[in-house]
C-alpha cells in the first residue's frame, strides 16, 4: 500500500484568495485524483491528475478554480481559487496504479480541512 | 454510467452483535467493488475489495462482504461490532476498464457499549 500525506491538515482562509494543498506518496504512482467531501456529503471526484499531461476536470470543476500541477510521479498539487464559503469542505488526494504493478484499490491521504471565512 | 446506493443513512447496534452495512451498485460492465471506512477527521481507510473470485471476501478489522451478483449488492458485514468499529462508511464501484471511482452517501455506524 502507498503512505501519503497532504499538507496542510487544515486551514481557515478569507474569501477571495487562494490555497495550495500538496500531496506527497512515499512510492511512484501513475495516476492520482484530487476529491472534495463537503459537510456530511459523500466524496465527489474533481479531477485526475497524470504525470506529464495536464489533469482531466469532471464535470462541474474547472482549471481556473481547480489548478492542479503533477511535476513527478510522486507529487502532486491542488489550488482552490478565489476562495467562497462554498468551497469549505475536506480536500482528499488518493492514488491508484503504482509503477511496479496495479493496486486496484485508491489509497487516500488524511486529508485537507479548509474552512473559508 | 456507475453508482452506488447506502439506502441506511444510519446503523445502530450493540456490541457483540452482528454489524451490516448495505450496499447496492450499478455499473455497466463488471463491477470492482471496495468498501472504505472514514473516522472522524481522518482520511479514508480501505477495508477490502472484490475484483473477481470468491463471493465472500475478507478484509481489515473483522470485516467482511459478500458479492452478490444477481442482487447487485455487496453487503458488508462484521460478526461481533466493537464500539471502535463506530464511523462512517462507504460503499465505492468502478467498471472493470474505468479507473474512476463512484461513492456511495455513506452509512454512519454506531456500536453502543
Amino acid at each position: 500500500s502507498a503512505v501519503i500525506s497532504q499538507k496542510p491538515s487544515r486551514d481557515i482562509c478569507q474569501r477571495g484568495t487562494s490555497l495550495t494543498i500538496q500531496c506527497q506518496v512515499d512510492s511512484q504512482v501513475t495516476m492520482m485524483f484530487w476529491y472534495r467531501q463537503q459537510p456530511g456529503q459523500s466524496l465527489t471526484l474533481i479531477a485526475t491528475a497524470n504525470q506529464g499531461s495536464e489533469a482531466t476536470y469532471e464535470s462541474g470543476f474547472v482549471i481556473d478554480k481547480f489548478p492542479i500541477s503533477r511535476p513527478n510521479l510522486t507529487f502532486s498539487t491542488l489550488t482552490v481559487s478565489n476562495m467562497s464559503p462554498e468551497d469549505s469542505s475536506i480536500y482528499l488526494c488518493s492514488v491508484e496504479g503504482g509503477v511496479s504493478g496495479t493496486y486496484n484499490e485508491q489509497f487516500f491521504g488524511p486529508g485537507t480541512r479548509l474552512t473559508v471565512l | 454510467a456507475q453508482s452506488v446506493a447506502q439506502p441506511e443513512d444510519q446503523v445502530n447496534v450493540a456490541e457483540g452483535n452482528p454489524l451490516t452495512v448495505k450496499c447496492t451498485y450499478s455499473v455497466s460492465g463488471n463491477p470492482y467493488l471496495f468498501w472504505y471506512v472514514q473516522y472522524p477527521n481522518r482520511g479514508l481507510q480501505f477495508l477490502l475489495k472484490y475484483i473477481t473470485g470468491d463471493n465472500l471476501v475478507k478484509g481489515s478489522y473483522g470485516f467482511e462482504a459478500e458479492f452478490n451478483k444477481s442482487q447487485t449488492s455487496f453487503h458488508l458485514k462484521k460478526p461481533s461490532a466493537l464500539v471502535s468499529d463506530s464511523a462512517l462508511y462507504f460503499c465505492a464501484v468502478r467498471d472493470l476498464n474505468d479507473y474512476k471511482l463512484s461513492f456511495g452517501a455513506g452509512t454512519t455506524v454506531t456500536v453502543r457499549a
